[in-house]
């Protein structure tokens, strides 16, 4: 079974400083992993999407993360919060095979201060 | 091209009744998921949908049923609801099925059980 653990479920940062928001996943084969942002009273919107190939994975609106497998981990970065970063993120696995479902996590409320 | 579009967006129901959702997916995407997002248990995956046959199925009750048309349309169905019903319920389509498709998610259906 696959599950997804997200350290922290609220993080605040300043703006223009780091975002860092973790995230642990459990696979018993490898996975495909993903982050996606919420934002108040919307759907999810994919940021990056981890598959196969560099381990370094870049996205939309300036994040990226990257897949160590020795430390079974995903976290996802900014360098500089941005005011309109605040928003809901969610990390997500998949099996790499067959047809399964994503498996997200808790959730981390990212507040970017002024 | 249009996203995944849910109606309605909100929805108001007494406990005992049944309540039926709608998704209408990307134009041309033939997989369609449910999923439940709740503050307690955060984002549970409900069942698949792909070539009208469902091909997965979360760990719901069977008061939760689905469906897909020819069109990839799909409705979900509560039956006898519960106040722990109450829930953002979004849909996401995809192209193809497969862990490393991208899912694109509606904005949701927020159902209120009182």
């Amino acid at each position: 079974a696959q599950s997804v653990t997200q350290l922290g479920s609220h993080v605040s940062v300043s703006e223009g400083a780091l975002v860092l928001l973790r995230c642990n996943y459990s696979s018993s084969v490898p996975p495909y992993l993903f982050w996606y942002v919420q934002y108040p009273n919307q759907g999810l919107q994919l940021l990056l999407k981890y598959t196969t190939g560099a381990t370094l994975v870049k996205g939309i609106n300036g994040f990226e993360a990257e897949f160590k497998k020795s430390e079974t981990s995903f976290h996802l970065t900014k360098p500089s919060a941005h005011m309109s970063d605040a928003a809901e993120y969610f990390c997500a696995v998949s099996r790499n095979s067959g047809n399964t479902p994503l498996v997200f996590g808790k959730g981390t409320r990212l507040s970017v201060i002024a | 091209k249009a996203g995944v579009t849910q109606t309605p967006r909100y929805l108001i129901k007494t406990r005992g009744q049944q309540v039926t959702l709608s998704c209408s997916p990307i134009s041309g995407h033939r997989s369609v998921s449910w999923y439940q997002q709740t503050p307690g248990q955060g984002l549970q995956f409900l069942f698949e949908y792909f070539s009208e046959t469902q091909r997965n199925k979360g760990n719901f009750p069977g008061r939760f049923s689905g469906r897909q048309f020819s069109n990839s349309r799909s409705e979900m169905n509560v039956s006898t609801l519960e106040l722990g019903d109450s829930a953002l319920y979004l849909c996401a389509s995809s192209l193809e099925r497969g862990g490393n498709t991208e899912a694109f998610f509606g904005q949701g259906t927020r159902l209120t059980v009182v």
